[in-house]
Formats: structure tokens, sequence, C-alpha cells
């Protein structure tokens, strides 16, 4: 069955400590992998595709990297505006367009 | 340059009443898709339609839940009878399809539906 598990479920760092969130998937084929931002009560805001393991994706202080078992988001000095739960999602090359998300890790940076 | 809508934003509902809610995709986007989350838990796929189709309802309640997407208007998540179980937020994103390779998907900022 395909699965995602993200790790911590809550992280809480001090401005400009960097840090780095986990995401490891199964998935019976990967066609890709997401990252979203979720801001309490709205909708996810997509962040990164990474298709194939080796590739890193960069936007201001966030950088995905993907493997073969997992991806990782790394922050880098963060701010309190980083603030946000961080969503990973896997889609399976057996699927038309179904995602399969993880829980979550809830980060929250202290000024 | 709208985004994914949605509407209501909130709703609430006393048990066994109908609950309607509505998703306009992008501009240009003809694929739509259901999640919910429920409190403290991740996105749970419910549904994925094209215009005036059904491709995948894996995710979908076999019973009380229905979606549409008419040929013109706002794609429908319906849920008839509503349950305090059902309490919680209901998500549409959008894809342009047609591409046939991956495509990311774009989300509304949901519908928090309440029963009492």
């Amino acid at each position: 069955e395909d699965q995602v598990t993200q790790s911590p479920e809550a992280l809480r760092l001090q401005e400009g400590e960097s840090s780095s969130l986990n995401c490891s998937y199964t998935v019976s084929g990967l066609r890709g992998l997401f990252w979203y931002r979720q801001d309490p009560g709205k909708g996810p805001e997509f962040l990164f595709t990474l298709y194939s393991a080796g590739e890193e994706k960069e936007k201001e202080r966030l950088k995905a990297t993907l493997t073969k078992k997992e991806s990782f988001l790394h922050i880098t000095a963060p701010k309190p505006e980083d603030s946000a739960t961080y969503l990973c999602a896997v889609q399976a090359k057996s699927s038309a367009s179904k995602i399969i998300f993880g829980s979550g890790t809830r980060l929250s940076i202290r000024p | 340059n709208a985004g994914v809508m949605q509407n209501p934003r909130h709703l609430v509902r006393r048990r066994g009443q109908e609950a309607r809610l509505r998703c306009s995709p992008m501009k240009g986007h003809s694929h739509v898709y259901w999640y919910r989350q429920l409190p403290e838990e991740g996105l749970k796929f419910m549904v994925y339609l094209q215009k005036e189709n059904i491709i995948d309802e894996s995710g979908m309640p076999k019973e009380r839940f229905s979606a549409e997407f008419p040929k013109e208007g706002p794609s429908i998540l319906r849920i008839q009878q509503v349950v305090r179980g059902d309490s919680a937020a209901y998500f549409c994103a959008s894809s342009p399809g047609g591409t046939g390779s991956l495509e990311e998907q774009f989300f509304g900022p949901g519908t928090r539906l309440t029963v009492l």
C-alpha cells in the first residue's frame, strides 16, 4: 500500500536556526513527490515537485531533495514567517492523478 | 488571475441535513480533485473528476457522498444526511489536464463544514 510518513510531527526552532524535515515514502513506482505549505485556516500552497532520486530544488530559504526512499525539506536561517505546516505528498505511476499526503510537520519559528 | 475558488468558506448543518460544497477551478484547468482534512490529520483524497466524468472515486464513502463536475458551472460535492463525523475541512484542487504528464494540483481555501 502506498504510504507517506513525515517526521517530526512538530518542530520548534529559533529564528536563524537551520534544520530539516523528513518525508519517507513507500510507493509502487514514483511518478512525483510534492511539497506544500499550509497556513492555519488556508488551503495548501504548492512549493516543489521532485521527479527522480538525486533531484534538488530551491526557493528562498527552502531546499527540497529526493532519494529513492525519502525526501528532505531543508530550511536555512528560518524566519518567523516560515512558520506553517509543511506537507509532503506522492503520486504513483499507477495513478491517474491521485495524490497521497503525509500528516505534515508543524514548524514554528520563534523570533 | 483568480485561483481555485470554493464556497461557502464555512457551512453549518444539523444532523440529517444536506451539505453542498462548490468549487470553481483555476482558469484553464479542466481537472478537479476533492480532499477531506479531519482535525489533526492529513489530507485524504476523495474523488477526481474531469468535465462530466468521474475518473477516480476510490476515496469517496460509498453512501451519502456524491460529486459532479458539469459541462457548465462549478464542481459540486454533495453530502446527504450529514452526521457529526462529516465535520471537517473539504478542499478542492485543480490541474490543467490534457498534458499526459505529472501535473501540480493547486488548492482552494477550503470549506469548513460543522455538523451540529
